[in-house]
């Protein structure tokens, strides 16, 4: 069936550096494309979202870029901090009726000081 | 931050038991689900609810249930706790006026069975 996977499973960077996390889709009838954050031991947080009319959205230190062409998106942060440590997740939706999400594997996050 | 509760956080449970998840929100939104998460993995929908009275089983096949009699309350059950059943789970819910599709997540319950 249709998925939405990550690219890379883990990432490190360091303090201060940009971060670029990366999320394939391959249903094309999706059209509203969002970013979680999950600390350890926590339930996931809304970072941002995109609709499929836009091609980038930009937030506090975060920017979502979406290519529709390639069914990719991506998650931008920038100046990453330590607590900015965690798994990434996108998720995606095809609308109508449809209210559900469907999640990919996840990228984790390691911010060195 | 959003208002959604689950309990117990953590819950420890012998092979057989019966037990039951609590799920409330207090955002009055319509929609709620339940996911089922393993550690370093990706959530699975196994449950989700539009409106009271009303419930459909999510992607991932699960032998617990669940009910939506009140709005704000979407409890989970397993009527035979097993190893198997050892997973984080994870209450959402989503139905803001102008952004129904944006799920808010609860802290979520870690049950492991013995």
């Amino acid at each position: 069936g249709e998925s939405v996977g990550l690219h890379l499973p883990t990432l490190s960077v360091q303090e201060g550096d940009n971060s670029i996390i990366n999320c394939a889709y391959s249903n094309s009838a999706s059209d509203y494309f969002i970013w979680y954050k999950q600390e350890s031991g926590k339930g996931p947080q809304f970072i941002i979202d995109i609709r499929s009319n836009m091609d980038k959205r930009q937030g506090q230190r975060v920017t979502v870029l979406l290519n529709k062409t390639v069914k990719h998106l991506s998650l931008q942060i920038a100046a990453t901090q330590p607590g900015d440590s965690a798994v990434y997740f996108c998720a995606e939706n095809s609308g109508g009726s449809n209210y559900k999400l469907t999640f990919g594997k996840g990228t984790l996050l390691t911010v060195n000081p | 931050e959003a208002d959604i509760y689950q309990t117990p956080r953590y819950l420890v449970i012998g092979t057989g038991k019966k037990i039951t998840l609590e799920c409330s929100q207090t955002m009055g939104h319509d929609k709620m689900y339940w996911y089922q998460q393993d550690p370093g993995m990706e959530l699975h929908l196994i449950h989700y609810s539009y409106g009271v009275n009303s419930t459909e089983k999510g992607d991932l096949s699960s032998e617990s249930t669940v009910s939506r009699i009140r709005t704000e309350h979407f409890p989970l059950t397993l009527e035979s706790a097993r190893p198997s059943h050892t997973s984080q789970y994870l209450c959402a819910s989503s139905g803001r006026a102008g952004r129904a599709r944006e799920q808010y997540f609860g802290p979520g319950t870690r049950l492991t069975v013995t």
